[in-house]
């Protein structure tokens, strides 16, 4: 099993329409969590830290599953601007330092 | 201030050369992340620097990688007797772990092609 997994997709949805991914991750003693966007040739930016409580950005809601291990992004009244690969990124204390895994990501397309 | 910058961000080379790749991470961010990403695939981690030290260098595909960093800054990453597969955009990051949350903050990248 992967460390950390995501649908590819793509998820192409209208306009308007609410859309969730979900990332799955192996290792229970992972500590913590985040959502990164990444555009067509360009670089991850980081999206939103995922709070064990949940947390809302905008029409950007993140979620925290321990007992099933998996975080959540839900997307509200998707932008056309909203197309974009979204990764998962999970860290995990091992060696010293925080390992960052991140997910190969999930593709949307916002249509008109 | 000044993100993370990448040099060059675009290098074409033959194969069998050596290639140099150069980041700068932002100012007082101590650790330090290489990624490669081939093209239509996710992150591939090369290797972590915690200031001048590298505790993992799990990541490195062969003995031809090699990454040092000098400074508590600037980091370099040298592949030798560059192959074809090698072609991929390789991505910096950096963070600063002086809390529980580890975010990172991304380069725009080094597109490597090697012909």
């Amino acid at each position: 099993r992967k460390e950390v997994e995501q649908d590819p997709g793509p998820f192409n949805v209208p306009e308007g329409a609410t859309v969730a991914f979900n990332c799955t991750y192996s290792n229970s003693a992972s500590q913590s969590f985040f959502w990164y966007r990444q555009d067509c040739r360009k670089e991850p930016k980081l999206l939103m830290s995922v709070y064990s409580s949940g947390n809302e950005d905008g029409r950007f809601t993140a979620q925290l599953n321990r007992a099933s291990q998996y975080i959540s992004l839900l997307i509200r009244d998707s932008k056309l601007s909203d197309s974009a690969t979204y990764l998962c990124a999970v860290t995990l204390y091992s060696g010293g330092y925080q390992k960052v895994t991140f997910g190969t990501g999930t593709k949307l397309q916002v249509i008109p | 201030g000044a993100g993370v910058s990448q040099s060059p961000s675009n290098k074409v080379t033959e194969k069998g050369k050596d290639v140099e790749l150069r980041c700068d991470p932002i100012s007082g961010h101590t650790a330090l992340y290489w990624y490669r990403q081939r093209l239509g695939q996710g992150l591939e981690f090369l290797i972590y620097f915690q200031g001048n030290s590298a505790p993992d260098k799990s990541g490195l595909p062969s003995d031809r990688f090699s990454a040092e960093r000098t400074g508590e800054s600037v980091s370099t990453l040298t592949i030798q007797r560059t192959q074809q597969e090698d072609s991929a955009v390789y991505l910096c990051a950096s963070s600063f772990p002086g809390t529980s949350v580890y975010e990172q903050y991304f380069g725009p990248g080094t597109r490597l092609t090697v012909t």
